[in-house]
Parts: C-alpha cells; sequence; structure tokens
C-alpha cells in the first residue's frame, strides 16, 4: 500500500514569503495530521483533520498558518507571512480514525519538507 | 494536559549489550502510548504501542516497553542493540482515544562498534 505522500520534499524561501505544503494520507483514511519538527526537538501538532473537518488546531499559529483539507482527503498547509522561526520539518500524518480501537490510533508519517526560512 | 518527559536526550551502547530508553508521561485520562523510531532522513515509523490491553508490549526490531501505570512510565527496552538501531526514538501519549498526541522531546541512540 501507498504511504503517505508529501511535497516538496525541502523548500527555502526568505522571511515575509509565503510558502505552502501538500500531503496525501494513506488511501481511507479519515484522520490527517500536520506536525511542526524543529530541529532537536520532537514533533508539535499543529492541527488535526477528521475527513473534512478540524479537530483541534489550538496549537497552530493562526495569524499566519493555515491548512485545509476540503474533500476530505488531500490537504494544504500554508504559511504566509514566513519567520525566520518557522524554520523547521514539517510532517504530515494519518490514521484510519481517531476514536476508539486501537489499530486506528496509528499514524503513519510522510517523509516531511523540510522548510529553510533566510 | 498529557506531558511526556524522556529523561535522557542522548544514550550510547555497545553493540549486543541492552538498551533502555526511559519515558514517563502525565496524564489525567486512561492514555494510549507509543513509541517511534527516526532514522537520519527518514520518516517515523512506530514501534509499538500501548492502549489498555497487555502492559507488556512488544514491537517490532526485537523492542518491547512495559506500561507501569503506578510509576507512569513506559520504558523501550531491547536485550541486544544492533548497529541498525542508531536513531532518535520518540515517545508519545495520546489521550481521548486518539486526539490529543503529545510527542517526547526524544532520544537519540547511538550505538558503538
Amino acid at each position: 500500500e501507498a504511504g503517505v505522500a508529501q511535497s516538496p520534499r525541502y523548500k527555502i524561501i526568505e522571511k515575509r514569503q509565503s510558502v505552502a505544503f501538500w500531503c496525501n494520507p494513506i488511501s481511507g483514511h479519515a484522520t490527517l495530521y500536520w506536525y511542526q519538527q524543529i530541529l532537536g526537538q520532537g514533533p508539535k501538532l499543529l492541527i488535526q483533520f477528521q475527513n473534512n473537518g478540524v479537530v483541534d488546531d489550538s496549537q497552530l499559529p493562526k495569524d499566519r498558518f493555515s491548512a485545509e483539507r476540503l474533500k476530505g482527503v488531500d490537504s494544504t498547509l500554508k504559511i504566509q507571512p514566513a519567520k525566520l522561526e518557522d524554520s523547521a520539518v514539517y510532517l504530515c500524518a494519518s490514521s484510519l480514525e481517531s476514536s476508539g480501537g486501537s489499530i486506528r490510533e496509528t499514524q503513519y508519517f510522510g517523509p516531511g519538507t523540510r522548510l529553510l526560512v533566510l | 494536559a498529557q506531558s511526556v518527559t524522556q529523561l535522557d536526550s542522548h544514550v550510547s551502547v555497545s553493540e549486543g549489550t541492552p538498551v533502555l530508553l526511559r519515558c514517563n508521561y502525565s496524564s489525567s485520562y486512561s492514555p494510549s502510548l507509543f513509541w517511534y523510531v527516526q532514522h537520519p532522513n527518514k520518516g517515523l515509523q512506530l514501534l509499538l504501542k500501548y492502549t489498555s490491553a497487555a502492559t507488556l508490549v512488544k514491537g517490532i526490531n526485537g523492542f518491547e516497553a512495559e506500561f507501569k501505570k503506578s510509576e507512569t512510565s513506559f520504558h523501550l527496552t531491547k536485550p541486544s542493540a544492533h548497529m541498525s538501531d542508531a536513531a532518535e526514538y520518540f515517545c508519545v501519549v495520546s489521550e481521548n482515544y486518539g486526539q490529543n498526541f503529545v510527542f517526547g522531546p526524544g532520544t537519540r541512540l547511538s550505538v558503538l562498534p
């Protein structure tokens, strides 16, 4: 089965520019997550979707970050405008569901997009 | 809110010796606990998970972890380290049946020949 796909793999931009990342989850996975992983730290959940609805976006800096999953399949994460501290790896993950059942909680991660803001 | 502490930022072992990576958690509810591994320039991979079934959980590549509620711990062990085990390991806690995932800061495992 195909894994979680992310693009681009690398992106270099200047501060105050805009950038967008794309994620295509594993087919049939209802739940999609975006994480930010700063160098030397564990991933931090930015936003969690269940189908096309937002379950948790409490740690998303909404003044500059936005995300959508309009058709409940693939998703886009946008940063506008970018700051130096946004330099990180942005990870996308998916799982079958987020409620009940042990198997459904397992998250499968994509390779990530490495962002460098200059 | 839940939290995760990984007591060692870096662990170094010799090949063939046991591995112990420590994890303590804080949770208001019955948590689900996970260990993920991240090899350099590769994606995160699930090693094992605890979701209120058996407290001793066996995972891939010979790893296992024991959930100890009284100690709020979920330490990861392996009897004999292999060079390919060198990677970053993350302990993760989740509440509410799959919501509110919180990652620990990670432990970097080095395996010496």
